[in-house]
């Protein structure tokens, strides 16, 4: 069973540019959570989704972020026009349930380096 | 939500034990107390979860006192390779929707081992 899939786990842009970052969650799993971490900070949550369904995105910008979770393919993260701020790590988390309890830990990816220059 | 805090960094040396304390004065009924660890450009990993007393597995302990204010991951015999930062988490196990959506990661505790 592997373990989720990030990709690509490094990607350069341009400012004003457009940043798509892949997240395949575990088989079976149907929650997805996308997080972004600042160098030397802690991870903060952006948004949570199911299968085709945007649950909670309170933690991700208005502008700009978006993000899907189709019924067929992997979870996108999208970021339009990007500056230099947007530079951090993005990961992909999946759970089997949301609700924290025994046996319904998330599981994270390996994360995507974006650096925009 | 309940806030956590933790030390922001730890020192030990291999083959002892360390013990990380978290404080969460705040947390709730429902809440559970979850560990992650997370090692320089990956993603975190589960570590243990527990909700009261104490839980252990093959990677370390956990202790919640009766009061749950506050949790101490234990890591037994540590070694270089148990460098990295400790992520003391909570979360509610039954309200719908305010699972891991919910958690705050922190800065958590930059552990170091040296030889």
């Amino acid at each position: 069973n592997a373990g989720v899939m990030q990709n690509p786990r490094h990607l350069v842009r341009r400012r004003g540019q457009e940043a798509r970052l892949r997240c395949s969650p575990m088989k079976g799993h149907s929650h997805v959570y996308w997080y972004r971490q600042l160098p030397e900070e802690g991870l903060k949550f952006m948004v949570y989704l199911q299968k085709e369904n945007i649950i909670d995105e309170s933690g991700m910008p208005k502008e700009r972020f978006s993000a899907e979770f189709p019924k067929e393919g992997p979870s996108i993260l999208r970021i339009q026009q990007v500056v230099r701020g947007d530079s951090a790590a993005y990961f992909c988390a999946s759970s089997r349930e949301d609700g924290v309890m025994p046996d319904t830990e998330a599981f994270f990816g390996q994360g995507t380096r974006l650096t925009v220059v | 939500l309940a806030k956590t805090t933790q030390p922001i960094s730890m020192d030990s040396y291999e083959g002892q034990e360390v013990n990380i304390t978290c404080s969460h004065n705040n947390i709730a009924t429902n809440d559970y107390i979850t560990w992650y660890q997370q090692f320089p450009s990956q993603g975190p990993r589960f570590i243990i979860q527990g909700y009261k007393t104490k839980v252990t597995n093959e990677v370390a302990s956990l202790f919640i006192p009766a009061d749950r204010k506050s949790s101490t991951l234990s890591l037994p015999r540590v070694s270089l390779s148990d460098t990295a930062v400790y992520y003391c988490l909570v979360g509610d196990r039954t309200k719908p929707n305010s699972g891991y959506s919910t958690l705050t990661f922190g800065k958590g505790t930059m552990l170091l081992v040296s030889p």
